[in-house]
């Protein structure tokens, strides 16, 4: 697509439901990237992916988060048994190849707002 | 560990005015630094970028940013503000070889007519 989409766009759940959150990146684009926006802090990376593998999972903030991508393309961010805290802005980008230090401009996504009553 | 600084929470300038926002990183190598911008219900856009050479670099809509490596430093600049700048303002540094790119709490702009 012209964009990265992201869906749903806004999500409101009750605490200890489980959500399910899409991006579907540039078409081509082969790195794609997760992160979290909490009201007035700074985007906290979740996770990156390279095609459908994952170097870097570093950023998952504890096992009810995870995330998987199919096909090179779509991915999908989870997180089980949502508390408060979840509550946030989660954001998609995606690049043509590799690393931000190879010249590639992360393009984001406008992302999915979560609220968790 | 890479750090990113913006100690100005939120700006606030008149419509005409110059414009200097800060940016300090902290990262043993050279940097990589980016500059976003993130307006009202929209995703984050990419003002400028730094990898190498010139140490002004120029973006999109007017906007520079210069890279000061002995104050760790590359703060964002305009000469002239438009209310449309008003917006959210996110500094970055990445590293070669890394998939991370992290980003600073950001700096909210308010421009006033």
């Amino acid at each position: 697509g012209a964009g990265v989409s992201q869906s749903p766009s806004n999500k409101v759940t009750e605490k200890g439901k489980d959500v399910e959150l899409r991006c579907d990146p540039i078409s081509g684009h082969t790195a794609l990237y997760w992160y979290r926006q909490s009201l007035g802090q700074g985007l906290e990376f979740l996770i990156y992916f390279q095609g459908n593998s994952a170097p870097d999972k570093s950023g998952l903030p504890s096992d009810r988060f995870s995330a998987e991508r199919t096909g090179g393309s779509v991915s999908t961010l989870t997180i089980q048994r949502t508390q408060q805290e979840d509550s946030a802005v989660y954001l998609c980008a995606s690049s043509l190849a590799g690393t931000p230090s190879s010249g590639n401009t992360i393009y984001f996504g406008e992302g999915s707002w979560l609220t968790v009553v | 560990a890479q750090s990113v600084t913006q100690p100005d929470i939120h700006i606030t300038v008149s419509e005409g005015a110059s414009l200097e926002l800060r940016c300090n990183y902290s990262y043993g190598a050279t940097p990589y630094l980016f500059w976003y911008v993130q307006s009202p219900g929209q995703g984050l856009q990419l003002l400028l970028k730094y990898f190498s050479g010139d140490t002004l670099v120029q973006g999109i809509k007017g906007f520079e940013a210069e890279f000061k490596r002995s104050q760790s430093s590359f703060n964002l600049r305009k000469p002239s503000v438009h209310w449309s700048d008003a917006a959210e303002y996110f500094c970055a540094v990445g590293h070669t070889g890394g998939f991370k790119t992290i980003f600073g709490a950001g700096t909210r702009l308010f421009v006033k007519a």
